[in-house]
């Protein structure tokens, strides 16, 4: 089946500094890729849709110069958490399109100190 | 704008129980509905895919059902055991997308 990978798996940083996570498709092809965060005993809400070769359409509420989205080919999108906070810690998830439905990356836990 | 309800918002059982989890959402104008596992502090795993035409898959000890007209799914887990223990989630795009709008999920202990 298909398969999404993220890196890192989980991050700590101290505040005020910016993170990148990426996150690639390793056996299809994906013109659209998804950045969702999920807080603890939460859901998962939608950030971002990442489109390959434009910009990314951000969710309402979602600050776009502080999650900086990148979809530079085909297998890869990778969001940048810019001046981080410790309200920014956070479980990440992406997502790409696949051939039959959406596939999910294993996530990305980041802790702001 | 789909709004996906999960019942119940947890649950606790000795192992061996048939299980029912539900998964009800608003817009029925959907081209499937997904099941999904989340252990605690991990990524999402796939259970089952429903297409819209279908109305139910099967997968092991685990069922799920779909009624579109409804606005209802039902995940049917058969003689559970302790390590079926996760959060269960359903994720329905909203009519005419294919991006899925998750509930808030049913966590699942099955004690021995």
């Amino acid at each position: 089946g298909a398969v999404v990978s993220q890196h890192p798996s989980w991050v700590i940083c101290k505040s005020g500094t910016s993170v990148k996570i990426e996150c690639r498709s390793l056996d299809f092809q994906a013109t659209t890729m998804f950045w969702y965060r999920q807080f603890p005993k939460q859901s998962l809400m939608l950030m971002a849709t990442s489109n390959e070769g434009s910009k990314a359409t951000y969710e309402q509420g979602v600050e776009k110069d502080k999650f900086l989205i990148n979809h530079a080919s085909l297998t890869l999108s990778t969001l940048t958490v810019t001046s981080a906070h410790p309200e920014d810690s956070s479980f990440y998830i992406c997502s790409a399109r696949g051939p039959e439905t959406q596939y999910f990356g294993p996530g990305t836990r980041l802790l702001v100190l | 704008k789909q709004e996906v309800t999960q019942i119940p918002a947890a649950l606790s059982v000795p192992e061996g129980e048939n299980l029912v989890l539900n998964c009800s959402f608003t817009d029925s104008a959907i081209y499937n509905l997904q099941w999904f596992r989340q252990d605690p502090g991990k990524g999402l795993t796939s259970l089952l895919l429903i297409q819209s035409s279908q109305r139910e898959q099967t997968s092991g000890r685990l069922n799920a059902s779909l009624d579109k007209s409804s606005g209802r799914s039902t995940l049917y887990i058969a003689a559970s055991q302790p390590g079926d223990s996760a959060t269960y989630l359903c994720a329905v795009p909203s009519g005419g997308s294919y991006i899925p709008t998750f509930g808030r999920g049913t966590s699942l202990i099955v004690h021995p």
